[in-house]
């Protein structure tokens, strides 16, 4: 099984701000098949990036993902007060794995 | 707009069977780039997947809980199910049915529902 690592586990910082988030592969991911997830409280999981670098439909032009083999990368350029949330990635290259979730506060 | 919706009993007994249904609307089941998966949240943890399966019935499970899954699918009803067996308190969360696209990942999610293991 592919385990992801999350880094940080939480991050501090301040609307306005950029957010970069890190994902790391205990083996390289086929295909550069790595996802981002956010989710808010209560709710369900909100597909962001796909393919490590393809935004999904109707994600804002400020999340941006980057990578490849086994370090990604989820950067959101200015933070708005919506971004405050847990963020995930995901692997599906190999079955599916998800990471344990970084904390943006 | 695609809509999935997870429907079943919110309360499970220890060492029974956990059955959970999820029906698919404003879109197509059986699309040859599609598979349908569940993914379920323990409260305050991470995401865990359980299964996917293809509109043809092929199935793909979580290494961990093959034994005790069973995914299935109802084209004329637009539904695929979940049934977990000899349920234990760690199977207490909040279960997702998700559509998963070639190449996308999960990119439709439904809302969730809380399914707990007690007595």
């Amino acid at each position: 099984e592919i385990v992801l690592t999350q880094s940080p586990g939480t991050l501090s910082l301040s609307p306005g701000e950029r957010a970069t988030l890190s994902c790391r592969a205990s083996q390289s991911i086929n295909r550069n098949y790595v996802a981002w997830f956010q989710q808010s409280p209560g709710q369900a999981p909100r597909l962001l990036i796909y393919g490590a670098s393809s935004r999904a439909t109707g994600i804002p032009d400020r999340f941006s993902g980057s990578g490849s083999g086994t370090d990604f990368t989820l950067t959101i350029g200015r933070l708005e007060p919506e971004d405050f949330t847990v963020y995930y990635c995901q692997q599906y290259g190999n079955s599916y794995t998800f990471g344990q979730g970084t904390k943006l506060e | 707009q695609l809509q999935l919706q997870e429907s079943g009993p919110g309360l499970v007994k220890p060492s029974e069977t956990l059955s959970l249904t999820c029906t698919v609307s404003g879109g197509s089941i059986s699309g040859t780039s599609y598979y349908w998966g569940w993914i379920r949240q323990p409260p305050g943890k991470g995401l865990e997947w359980i299964g996917s399966i293809y509109y043809s019935g092929t199935t793909y499970y979580n290494a961990s809980l093959k034994s005790r899954v069973t995914i299935a699918v109802d084209m004329s009803k637009k539904q695929f199910s979940l049934k977990l067996n000899s349920v234990t308190a760690a199977d207490t969360a909040v279960y997702y049915c998700a559509r998963d696209q070639s190449g996308y990942s999960f990119d439709y999610w439904g809302q969730g529902t809380l399914v707990t293991v007690s007595s």
